[in-house]
């Protein structure tokens, strides 16, 4: 059983570059999300989506775009990489409201992103 | 705002003793409020606690929720060196999506 699949684990950005982490979940959840933990800190997060199709800002979401348009499938672009941006990035998805949603969240393994 | 706040930021003990680490928060629409581990990689889940007062336990962790208080703890006995962790408090709220709110963590390390 895969659950969450991220990539890539490590990456590295110079300032203005792009790029795109790819989440894939084989548990057939509805709601994904994305979220970033900077050192010492907790999870913040940036877009979430309740479907194929519905995408939504979490806290943190300047700098980066989501798609989803697939329920499997939530990427998430950062279009001109700036250094505010090293952290680790994490995807998530979860049950939806009609499975009687607990709020338990499944992780993929993070992908860290440097940006110099 | 929703807020999650846990205390203490980090704690170091040795290992036997017994540890607890506080949570407490302050959200609209609550529905549960969630523990979690995270060691090297991806957060992993350890309790879901919905309801006041009914203490949640798995091996040497328990956990209890307040939610007239507001707040939960999480209690670690006999505490060994592969407790070492970061322990998140999430709060679940209800609204146009199920969302979790994180605190920071306790970065807990158990010493010989």
């Amino acid at each position: 059983n895969a659950g969450v699949t991220q990539t890539p684990k490590f990456r590295i950005l110079k300032i203005g570059q792009s790029m795109t982490l790819q989440c894939t979940q084989d548990m057939n959840h509805n709601y994904m999300y994305w979220y970033r933990q900077d050192p010492g800190m907790g999870l913040k997060l940036i877009y979430y989506s309740v479907g194929a199709g519905i995408t939504d800002k979490g806290e943190v979401p300047n700098g980066y775009n989501v798609s989803r348009s697939t329920t499997e499938d939530f990427p998430l672009r950062l279009e001109l990489a700036a250094p505010s941006q090293t952290s680790v990035y994490f995807c998530a998805s979860s049950y939806g409201a009609w499975r009687g949603n607990t709020g338990e969240l499944f992780f993929g393994e993070g992908s860290r992103l440097t940006v110099l | 705002e929703d807020k999650v706040v846990q205390s203490p930021l980090s704690l170091v003990v040795h290992e036997g003793d017994t540890v607890t680490l506080n949570c407490s928060y302050e959200v609209t629409n609550f529905r549960s409020l969630l523990w979690y581990k995270q060691e090297k990689k991806a957060p992993t889940f350890l309790f879901m606690l919905t309801s006041s007062g009914i203490e949640k336990k798995s091996g040497r962790l328990s956990s209890i929720l307040d939610k007239k208080e507001l707040f939960s703890i999480l209690n670690i006995t006999a505490t060994q060196t592969g407790d070492s962790a970061i322990y998140l408090c999430a709060v679940h709220f209800t609204g146009t999506a199920s969302k979790l709110t994180f605190g920071t963590g306790t970065r807990l390390q158990v010493t010989l």
